[in-house]
């Protein structure tokens, strides 16, 4: 079975600064996709930065970029420049590329609250 | 485009009773995920649909039940309510037929249940 750990519930930053979330999963599998989403308190889960298992480059979107350890089975997100609107919870999620349907289901973990101060 | 939209927003139920939850995809998608997150936790998969049929389903017990219309809509049922029940059921849409490995899964803004 999948798992996926968050070790920080809570992390608080000032405005401005750079801040690491971590996040690391266990599968069996070769061939699997990684995501982080956000969660702000609209409820709403917004997909932040996706990484596919078969590439060896982080992916990058923005201010977002990721630290992707794919032996060590790490996956951590970075958020540089942080904004008051990065302010929500952040879940590290995962999913298996097994079928050619494309739509396994997501595992996530517990999530980290992530606050930006002003 | 309006997203994925789903409704009620709130519900408040008792134990015992029966619910359902309801679920319009993203235009152009088919595929329709139903995830459970209790208070202070991730989301966990309740089951998926695609052509009507339930493809994939979590560790949730036959009390959850599910409905996919031909206009790829969704219903959750969930019958005999537990207090356990009490969540946030949040709704996700994909295209369940493209080339790509992958299709994102794009979420609602969810239906906050309570079971009193």
């Amino acid at each position: 079975a999948q798992t996926v750990t968050q070790s920080q519930p809570e992390m608080s930053v000032q405005e401005a600064e750079t801040v690491t979330l971590s996040c690391t999963y266990d599968t069996s599998e070769n061939n699997y996709y990684l995501f982080w989403y956000k969660q702000p308190p609209s409820r709403q889960m917004i997909l932040v930065i996706r990484q596919e298992a078969y590439k060896q480059q982080n992916a990058t979107e923005n201010r977002f970029s990721v630290n992707f350890q794919k032996a060590a089975k790490s996956f951590s997100l970075k958020i540089s420049d942080s904004q008051l609107g990065d302010t929500a919870m952040y879940f590290c999620a995962f999913t298996t590329s097994i079928s050619n349907f494309g739509n396994e289901k997501l595992t996530f973990g517990t999530g980290t609250r992530l606050t930006i101060i002003p | 485009d309006a997203g994925v939209t789903q409704s009620p927003t709130h519900l408040i139920k008792t134990r015992g009773q029966q619910v359902t939850l309801r679920c319009s995809p993203k235009s152009g998608h088919d595929t329709v995920s139903w995830y459970q997150q209790a208070l202070g936790q991730g989301p966990q998969f309740i089951f998926q649909y695609y052509e009507e049929e339930e493809r994939q389903r979590g560790n949730f017990p036959d009390r959850f039940s599910g409905h996919q219309f031909p206009n790829y809509s969704s219903e959750l049922n969930v019958n005999a309510l537990l207090l356990g029940d009490s969540a946030l059921y949040l709704c996700a849409s994909s295209a369940g037929t493209t080339n790509l490995l992958y299709n994102e899964q794009f979420f609602g803004p969810g239906t906050r249940l309570t079971v009193l």
